[in-house]
């Protein structure tokens, strides 16, 4: 069956520090990998996903960078953190285009306070 | 086709039934889903509808889409404190693009 990992689950960072957030999945191959944030209260916004190797696509201009250097591993960046890049990060993943599930599968988070 | 709306809070008593609505605005969405999120965690896959059909039924779960409307409603029957959480309605208008609403947050009194 397949798995997805999120970590860690808490961070507090101080403005100004980098940021590195990995996401794997487990047990299928060539996955669509996701990350979205949820600031306080609100819902979930897109930020980058990728089809593939190196390949990423950004949905908002933002501080923060995407990576994918495996297959089954996505990675979220920050050169320098800002207080607005506080909240609850998660990762998600689909079955590659044309698999039959077209469903959305979601890691445990990470809470990141930046102060 | 990246507008998904949903009210914010609802609140019922043990036993009731808890109807939560959302609209969306993309009719090329092939799947609509229904998401549960507990306190600190990820989102959890309730339940999901094909675009194609009216109503959907799982258990205590029932959804309803009126495609004319663009409207997507759940009902949970004999709502249990366990069903407290908050709960995401989501298109997915692109092949590898989910957009959510801003979740509707239940609670169950005893």
């Amino acid at each position: 069956s397949q798995t997805i990992h999120q970590w860690p689950a808490t961070l507090v960072q101080p403005v100004g520090s980098p940021l590195s957030l990995e996401c794997t999945v487990e047990g299928t191959s060539n996955p669509n990998l996701y990350w979205y944030r949820q600031a306080a209260g609100r819902g979930l916004q897109l930020l980058f996903y990728s089809v593939g190797i190196g390949q990423i696509s950004s949905e908002v201009p933002q501080n923060l960078s995407a990576s994918r250097p495996q297959d089954r591993q996505f990675i979220l960046s920050s050169k320098k953190l800002l207080l607005s890049d506080s909240g609850f990060y998660l990762c998600a993943w689909t079955p590659p285009y044309g698999a039959a599930d077209e469903k959305l599968f979601f890691g445990s988070g990470t809470q990141l306070s930046v102060l | 086709g990246e507008d998904v709306e949903q009210s914010l809070f609802l609140s019922v008593r043990e036993g009731d039934s808890s109807v939560i609505n959302c609209t969306y605005t993309d009719s090329s969405s092939t799947y609509l889903y229904w998401y549960k999120q507990e306190p600190g965690a990820g989102l959890q896959l309730l339940t999901y509808i094909f675009s194609n059909m009216d109503m959907k039924q799982d258990q205590r779960l029932t959804v309803l889409l009126n495609k004319k409307d663009k409207h997507l409603s759940l009902r949970i029957a004999d709502t249990q404190t366990g069903d407290s959480a908050i709960y995401f309605c989501a298109e997915s208008p692109n092949v590898n693009k989910f957009y959510f609403g801003s979740g509707t947050k239940l609670n169950v009194k005893p």
